[in-house]
C-alpha cells in the first residue's frame, strides 16, 4: 500500500505571509494523482488543489500552489497571502491513476493556525 | 444542490448495539467510499464501492459492513460496535471510472461515540 507522510503536525503563519506545508509519499507507480484537502472547523472536507503526476507543471489555484518533485516524491502546498479563513487542517492524499486505483491514501494532516 | 448527506450527524451508543450510518448522494456518482478520521492518524479508508453491488475493503475494514444496493446509497453498518470504533466518519463520492483525478465530494461527517 502507498503511504503518505505529513511531518508537520502543526504550523502557524502571520496573516498576509506565505507558508509551505510538506507532504511526501511512497509509491512504485509512475502515474498517480495527488491532492490537498482543507478541513476547517466545520469539519467539511474541501478540495484545495490536485496534481497529475505525468504533468511536470506545478498546479496553481489562486493563492494556492504546489511544488511537485516527482523524483523526490514530494508534494508541498504553498499558501500565499495567508488569510484568517485559511486556518484549518490540511490533508495530503494520493490515488493511483491506473485501473486499479480505487483507494485513496491520506496523510495524518497539518493543523494550520493563521495569526492576525 | 449537489451534495453528499450522512445521517445521523452525531451518535452515542453502547458496545454491541448494532447501528447503521446512512450515506446518500444526488450526483449520480458511481464511486462511493467510507473513511474514519482519528487524531494523529488522518483519514483511513474503510470500504469503497465502484458501482452497485461492487464493494471492496479499504485499509481498516474490520468491524464494519457496507452494502450498495442502489447507486445513490452506501450505508455503513456496525454489527457490534466497540469503543475503538469511536471516531469521526466521512462518506464520499466521485465519478468512476472517469479520470481518477476527479474530485471526491465529502459528506458533513458523523461523530460516533461507543461507550
Amino acid at each position: 500500500a502507498q503511504t503518505v507522510t505529513q511531518s508537520q503536525p502543526e504550523m502557524s503563519v502571520q496573516e498576509a505571509e506565505t507558508v509551505t506545508l510538506s507532504c511526501t509519499y511512497d509509491t512504485s507507480e509512475s502515474d498517480y494523482y495527488l491532492f490537498w484537502y482543507k478541513q476547517p472547523p466545520s469539519r467539511q472536507m474541501i478540495l484545495v488543489i490536485r496534481q497529475e503526476a505525468y504533468k511536470q507543471q506545478n498546479a496553481t489555484e489562486n493563492r494556492f500552489s504546489v511544488n511537485f518533485q516527482k523524483a523526490a516524491k514530494s508534494f508541498s502546498l504553498k499558501i500565499s497571502d495567508s488569510q484568517l479563513g485559511d486556518a484549518a487542517m490540511y490533508f495530503c492524499a494520493y490515488r493511483s491513476a491506473d485501473s486499479t486505483g480505487n483507494q485513496f491514501y491520506f496523510g495524518t494532516g497539518t493543523s494550520l493556525t493563521v495569526i492576525p | 444542490e449537489a451534495q453528499v448527506t450522512q445521517n445521523p450527524r452525531y451518535l452515542i451508543t453502547v458496545t454491541g448495539k448494532k447501528l447503521t450510518v446512512t450515506c446518500s448522494q444526488n450526483m449520480n456518482h458511481e464511486y462511493m467510499s467510507w473513511y474514519r478520521q482519528d487524531p494523529g492518524l488522518g483519514l483511513r479508508q474503510i470500504y469503497y464501492s465502484m458501482n452497485v453491488e461492487v464493494t471492496d475493503k479499504g485499509d481498516v475494514p474490520e468491524g464494519y459492513k457496507v452494502s450498495r444496493k442502489e447507486k445513490r446509497n452506501f450505508p455503513l453498518i456496525l454489527e457490534s460496535p466497540s469503543p475503538n470504533q469511536t471516531s469521526l466518519y466521512f462518506c464520499a463520492s466521485s465519478l468512476f471510472p472517469a479520470e481518477p483525478g476527479d474530485e471526491q465530494f465529502f459528506g458533513p461527517g458523523t461523530r460516533l461515540t461507543v461507550l
